[in-house]
């Protein structure tokens, strides 16, 4: 079956201890790219992702790191989280970077940073 | 003022009824335009996409650009229980996915 995997999907961690979410696709997508979804503010993009190795901020990408060593991973590292990080996160993947292709979501993770 | 403008709701109507889900923007250089359905607990799915003005129709929905008013639609007939969900519009000037605007979402509630 098609699709982008996450976890943890639920996650409630202590500011600054360092944590990574994990995101697989098995579609063999080139994009991929993760957004953070707050209530009245929408979905906002952090970082995306052309391709292996090639990686470039979004709009909110303070606080976040990614990485691309393989094509079907892309994992967010917050490296010290602090509660302004609480959020649903998302990752999606599409077949390329064109905003017309469909994106495929993950389930979301819910991150509480206490 | 925000990119991209869309009541978050909630709205809640009978079985059967059609639908209209809205929203406004203030760049008149955008030129695609997207509705996303997003159930609870899972992520958005692309559900139809526009480019530049005009309607597009597919089975029970159809959206709708007003370029001269900034203006975007989505109109959903015959309404299901199932299509209780929350409705992302989002929209970019170029082809580009990592140049989306999304709006907040309406969330929509159809009642048996």
């Amino acid at each position: 079956e098609a699709q982008v995997t996450q976890n943890p999907r639920y996650l409630i961690t202590v500011t600054g201890k360092k944590l990574t979410v994990t995101c697989s696709q098995n579609m063999n997508h080139e994009y991929m790219s993760w957004y953070r979804q707050d209530p009245g503010l929408g979905l906002r993009q952090i970082y995306y992702s052309m391709n292996v190795e090639v990686t470039d901020k979004g709009d909110v990408p303070e606080g976040y790191k990614v990485s691309r060593k393989e094509k079907r991973n892309f994992p967010l590292i917050l490296e010290s989280p602090s509660p302004n990080q609480t959020s649903l996160y998302f990752c999606a993947s599409s077949p390329t970077s064109s905003s017309t292709d469909t994106q495929y979501f993950g389930p979301g993770t819910r991150l509480t940073v206490l | 003022q925000k990119e991209v403008e869309q009541d978050p709701g909630p709205l809640s109507v009978p079985e059967g009824a059609i639908v209209s889900l809205n929203c406004t923007y203030s760049n008149s250089a955008f030129q695609y335009f997207m509705w996303y359905r997003q159930y609870s607990r899972k992520g958005p799915e692309l559900l139809m996409y526009t480019y530049s003005s005009g309607n597009k129709e597919d089975g029970r929905f159809t959206a709708q650009v007003d370029k001269s008013s900034k203006y975007i639609s989505l109109f959903i007939r015959d309404s299901q229980p199932s299509d209780s969900a929350t409705y992302l519009c989002a929209m970019s000037v170029q082809t580009g996915a990592n140049n989306l605007f999304f709006g907040t979402g309406t969330r929509l509630t159809v009642i048996p």
